[in-house]
This record gives structure tokens, C-alpha cells and sequence, in this order.
């Protein structure tokens, strides 16, 4: 079974740029999310999407950052423009469950490396 | 606030000692507790997950007990090996069914 694929696995930008980072789930998942994992910290959620719908985006700096799943399937995340403190890396994730199926492992792809300086 | 507190939040330890890594969190009403394994430039990868209803998960060397009134969690692993090497992570299942993660414990196993 394939796993969870995102791209670019490395970016390099400057402050004020924009970025925009690609997901592609487990076949058959329903419930796609991203995460930002700063050096150090564990991974935070930004944004949980069930099918083509957003679960929750209450910690998605939304001035900045924007995300989308078209036809329930892949998913982009944006960044613009990038600041300083966006250096992390950008973890997708998906489910097969629904939101509100806890017993559900989540399967996590390599990430994406952002460095902006 | 919700957190997630990981205790060591660095181990070294000879190789074939069996050692535990812990893990706490304040809030009691959990859906699920999840360990992870995160290896240098790479994604996570699940270890074990333990719903609401259970008290530990067992999978080959690794054994992970979940107590909610004490608010703890710990992962047991028999007999480490260098490829053992790696940060763990545990994450908690909150009531709007988002992971919250702990910080991890970076551990190395000596040859």
C-alpha cells in the first residue's frame, strides 16, 4: 500500500515569497490534515479536512495561510507570504476514519522542509 | 490548556536495557492516546494506539500502558537495539478529535 506523498520535500525562500506545499493521501482516506512541526516542538494541527469539507482550521494563521482539497482527494497548502517564523516543516497526514472515529490511526507522509530567510 | 508533557526529553542508554519513556497530559477526557516514532528527516510512524476503553497495547518489543486518572502514559521497550534510535512522540485525542503532541524524547541506543 502506498503511503502518504507530499512535495517539494525541501524549499528555500525569502521573507515576503510564497510557497505552496502538495499532499496526496492513502487511497481511500476521508480525512486529510496538516501540520506544522517547528525544530523541537511536536507537530500542530492547521488544518483537518473530512472528504472535500474543513473540519477544523481554528489554528491556521488564516491572514497568511491557505489550504485546499479538491475533489476530496489531493490537497495544497499556501503560504503568502512567508515570514521568518514559518520555518518548519509541513507534515500531511491522512485516515480512513471520519472526525469523530478516534480508533483510526493517522498515517503521516515525509514532509516538506521550509526554510525562509 | 491541554497539554502534552514528555519526560525525559533526552535518553542514552546501552544497548539490550529495557527503558521507559512517559508521557502526561491534563486533560482526562481522551479518545485516544497515540505513540509515534519520528526518524531524522522523516515522517511519523505509528507505533501503537490506545483507545479510551484500553489499558495498554502491546506490539513485538514495545508495550504501552495508558492510565487516564493519573492523567499518564508510558511506552516500555524490551531489550532496545540501535535501530531503536529515534524521538518519540505521544499524542493525545482530545474531544474535538485533534492530536495534541507532546515534545517528544530523543533516545539513543549505544552499540
Amino acid at each position: 500500500e502506498a503511503g502518504v506523498a507530499q512535495s517539494p520535500r525541501y524549499k528555500i525562500i525569502e521573507k515576503r515569497q510564497s510557497v505552496a506545499f502538495w499532499c496526496n493521501p492513502i487511497s481511500g482516506h476521508a480525512t486529510l490534515y496538516w501540520y506544522q512541526q517547528i525544530l523541537g516542538q511536536g507537530p500542530k494541527l492547521l488544518i483537518q479536512f473530512q472528504n472535500n469539507g474543513v473540519v477544523d482550521d481554528s489554528q491556521l494563521p488564516k491572514d497568511r495561510f491557505s489550504a485546499e482539497r479538491l475533489k476530496g482527494v489531493d490537497s495544497t497548502l499556501k503560504i503568502q507570504p512567508a515570514k521568518l517564523e514559518d520555518s518548519a516543516v509541513y507534515l500531511c497526514a491522512s485516515s480512513f476514519g471520519l472526525a469523530g472515529e478516534p480508533f483510526y490511526e493517522q498515517y503521516f507522509g515525509p514532509g516538506t522542509r521550509l526554510t525562509v530567510t | 490548556k491541554q497539554e502534552v508533557t514528555q519526560i525525559p526529553a533526552a535518553l542514552s542508554v546501552p544497548e539490550g536495557e529495557n527503558l521507559v519513556l512517559n508521557c502526561s497530559f491534563t486533560d482526562s477526557a481522551i479518545y485516544n492516546l497515540q505513540w509515534f516514532r519520528q526518524d531524522p528527516g522523516k515522517g511519523l510512524t505509528s507505533l501503537l494506539l490506545i483507545q479510551s476503553s484500553q489499558r495498554e497495547q502491546t506490539s513485538g518489543r514495545l508495550n504501552a500502558s495508558l492510565d487516564k486518572s493519573s492523567g499518564r502514559s508510558t511506552l516500555y521497550i524490551a531489550a532496545s537495539q540501535p535501530g531503536d534510535s529515534a524521538t518519540y512522540l505521544c499524542a493525545r485525542m482530545d474531544s474535538s478529535y485533534k492530536l495534541i503532541f507532546g515534545s517528544g524524547t530523543r533516545l539513543l541506543v549505544r552499540p
